[in-house]
């Protein structure tokens, strides 16, 4: 299995409050994603990353900011947390030589906003 | 603009009956695709992969999938269906370019009855 860690893994928060989210690899891969799982929408991009310091957006990404200081780390940050932002948040690792882009996922966050 | 499509939210078999999961893409390039399983509680695991290379496409627990570019398929099956085969399944598609990003269809819960 790919070396990738979430955490916190369950998270509750009220809403208006920050909330990071944090993915960590051991793959030394160069792209990193965050994704949302929600019913009847399998998994939408929210931001991902290219390098170190090097990020984009995803077609979800309102209310959601990243950032990448290290190879092996990539923050999501909730900057006020909405009952629209309650969903299961999957990091996901590629290094897409060739380009073929198979991604490897981590276990996966599950955040409540009360 | 890319996107995916699944047939089915759910889809239920026997054990021991042919499992057929549909999936149609729309590429304005040829696409690379992709076919993830998720099990209960769990992050996203590679099932299969098409990368061009041949249109027949084997992946791990028997399960096969074939490209059809007439038809913008690319439709799962195996012959027969394992109690453990069940859990949700995802078709991706994804480009070389653009930040390599996935787009996933809206997934198809396989259901197996002994």
């Amino acid at each position: 299995d790919a070396g990738i860690t979430q955490s916190p893994r369950h998270k509750v928060t009220e809403t208006g409050t920050p909330v990071t989210l944090r993915c960590h690899q051991t793959e030394n891969h160069r792209y990193m994603y965050w994704y949302r799982q929600d019913p009847g929408h399998g998994l939408r991009l929210i931001h991902y990353s290219y390098g170190v310091k090097d990020t984009d957006k995803g077609e979800v990404s309102d209310g959601y900011s990243v950032s990448r200081s290290k190879t092996e780390d990539f923050l999501l940050t909730l900057e006020s947390a909405t009952s629209s932002q309650t969903s299961v948040y999957f990091c996901a690792i590629s290094d897409p030589r060739g380009g073929v882009n198979e991604q490897y996922f981590g276990p996966g966050t599950r955040l409540t906003v009360t | 603009a890319q996107s995916v499509t699944q047939l089915g939210s759910h889809v239920s078999v026997s054990e021991g009956a042919l499992v057929l999961l549909r999936c149609n893409y729309s590429s304005s390039v040829p696409p690379y695709l992709f076919w993830y399983v998720q099990y209960p509680n769990q992050g996203l695991q590679l099932l299969l992969k098409y990368t061009s290379a041949a249109t027949l496409v084997k992946g791990i627990n028997g399960f096969e999938a074939e490209f059809k570019k007439s038809e913008t398929s690319f439709h799962l099956t195996k012959p027969s269906a394992h109690m453990s085969d069940a859990a949700e399944y995802f078709c991706a598609v994804s480009r070389d370019t653009g930040g390599f990003k996935t787009i996933f269809g809206a997934g198809t819960r396989l259901f197996v009855k002994a």
